[in-house]
């Protein structure tokens, strides 16, 4: 079963809204990861946060982490046409190194 | 610096037949990930590399797929004989450290008719 799961699947939004989505996962993590994925091109890194860190910003984004609920939450503030794009969230645990991602988030930005 | 590249983009091949995708790691990073995602569900983990030795293989599908990372540099992930359901984009990744930021390659996507 897969350990992150992202809420919305899809939101759509007007250019310069922000947009925020959910990630829950079910184990312990080491890391967790987001990644944007435009259409037909390969898994962008947008920030990774540690299991002992709450809050982590670069540039636009926000991302908290609530390891008591086991889950995180990415904001993109003010957001542009070219934020339209999947994005997927990535857990890792301890001594695992692989990555479990969910489902992804389509974000649509409308101009 | 160079990214991960992946070699082709995309391939078409008809079920029964052999593919060997290729990914090339960041230099220098020892860590080699390929992960999948078919038909719209999540990216799925297949198998990840030390320099040349499998760390886990527990995401490989079935005895049609290997993988191999001879010298440690790039790898290959072949599928032999393919079949419908393999059909999907392949990504690959690579990081310095076990369970550091990964970073990906723009993927293969494979069709298998």
């Amino acid at each position: 079963s897969q350990q992150g799961e992202e809420d919305p699947q899809a939101l759509s939004i007007q250019e310069g809204e922000n947009a925020t989505m959910n990630c829950s996962y079910k184990t312990s993590i080491n890391n967790l990861q987001w990644y944007r994925q435009n259409s037909g091109r390969g898994l962008v890194h947008l920030i990774l946060i540690r299991s002992n860190e709450r809050e982590k910003h670069s540039g636009r984004l926000r991302v908290t982490l609530d390891t008591s609920k086991k889950s995180s939450s990415l904001l993109i503030t003010a957001s542009r046409a070219a934020d339209t794009a999947s994005y997927f969230c990535a857990t890792d645990s301890p001594n695992d190194y692989k990555l479990s991602f969910g489902a992804g988030t389509t974000v649509t930005v409308r101009a | 610096e160079a990214g991960v590249t992946q070699f082709p983009s995309h391939s078409v091949i008809e079920k029964g037949q052999t593919v060997t995708l290729r990914c090339d790691p960041i230099s220098g990073h020892d860590n080699l990930y390929w992960y999948r995602r078919v038909m719209g569900k999540e990216i799925k983990f297949l198998l990840h590399f030390v320099k040349e030795s499998k760390q886990d293989e527990s995401g490989m599908p079935n005895n049609r797929f290997l993988a191999e990372r001879t010298g440690g540099t790039y790898s290959t992930l072949k599928v032999q004989p393919a079949e419908l359901e393999d059909s999907g984009v392949y990504f690959c990744a690579s990081s310095i450290l076990a369970g550091g930021q990964q970073f990906f390659g723009p993927g293969t996507r494979l069709t298998v008719l």
